[in-house]
């Protein structure tokens, strides 16, 4: 029962800015978009969070469309080390459940 | 502070044996959380606690599977017997408060049965 929709990977240009979208139609009033990163070999790590406006923190922006339909996480200045699997998750008051998310590659 | 950590870091076994993989929150982290991970199917969220108390463990595979809280500041998770297709990481995070779903997860165990 998947949420959310994220291509499956991606590249990107070192000290370029990184565009993750993520689609989730279906995202309910109380549902919050969550954005995860997985470096390998590392537990999950949390990065952002939102309900309907956007939101900025040290790691990044998170961009949410007016309809709640999608999102997207904008890493300013990607470096080697966000090479990761990011995850788009979309929950209420509930767990988190990880999708496949979206493969990340940031090439020198 | 040293964030949410678990033991064994490894771990490998034979078929059959017990195995007891452990995990301590970050004090004050009211949630705990432990998932695995498995290339055919992903990260699972396979049980969750409240303030010690287990609130939804239908990820639990099978009764082969059982995880305790018995305080604030430690979990395990036993498997018991083990078989292969057990192997996998098992990751365990904690949270501030529950609902909250800002986890911070700890370094994982990776679980090899033979």
């Amino acid at each position: 029962d998947a949420k959310t929709t994220q291509p499956p990977s991606m590249d990107c240009a070192e000290g370029r800015a990184a565009n993750l979208p993520c689609n989730h139609s279906t995202i309910s009033g109380n549902e919050y978009v969550y954005w995860y990163r997985q470096i390998h070999s590392q537990g999950p790590q949390y990065i952002i969070h939102g309900l309907k406006n956007n939101e900025t923190n040290e790691m990044a922006s998170l961009i949410i469309t007016e309809d709640r339909k999608s999102s997207t996480l904008i890493l300013p200045h990607a470096t080697l080390r966000d090479t990761a699997v990011y995850y788009c998750i979309v929950i209420g008051n509930t767990p988190l459940v990880f999708g496949k998310g979206t493969r990340l590659s940031v090439i020198a | 502070d040293a964030g949410v950590i678990q033991s064994p870091r490894h771990e490998v076994t034979e078929m059959g044996q017990e195995v007891t993989l452990r995990c301590k929150p970050i004090s004050g982290h009211n949630s705990l959380f432990w998932y695995r991970q498995t290339m055919m199917r992903g990260l699972e969220l396979l049980i969750y606690f409240n303030n010690n108390v287990p609130i939804d463990d239908s990820g639990m595979p099978e009764d082969r599977f059982s995880a305790k809280m018995p305080n604030a500041s430690f979990s395990t998770l036993k498997i018991q017997p083990s078989e292969p297709r057990d192997s996998a990481v098992y990751f365990c995070a904690s949270d501030a408060a529950s609902g909250a779903n800002v986890l911070t997860f700890g370094a994982g165990s990776r679980l090899t049965v033979l």
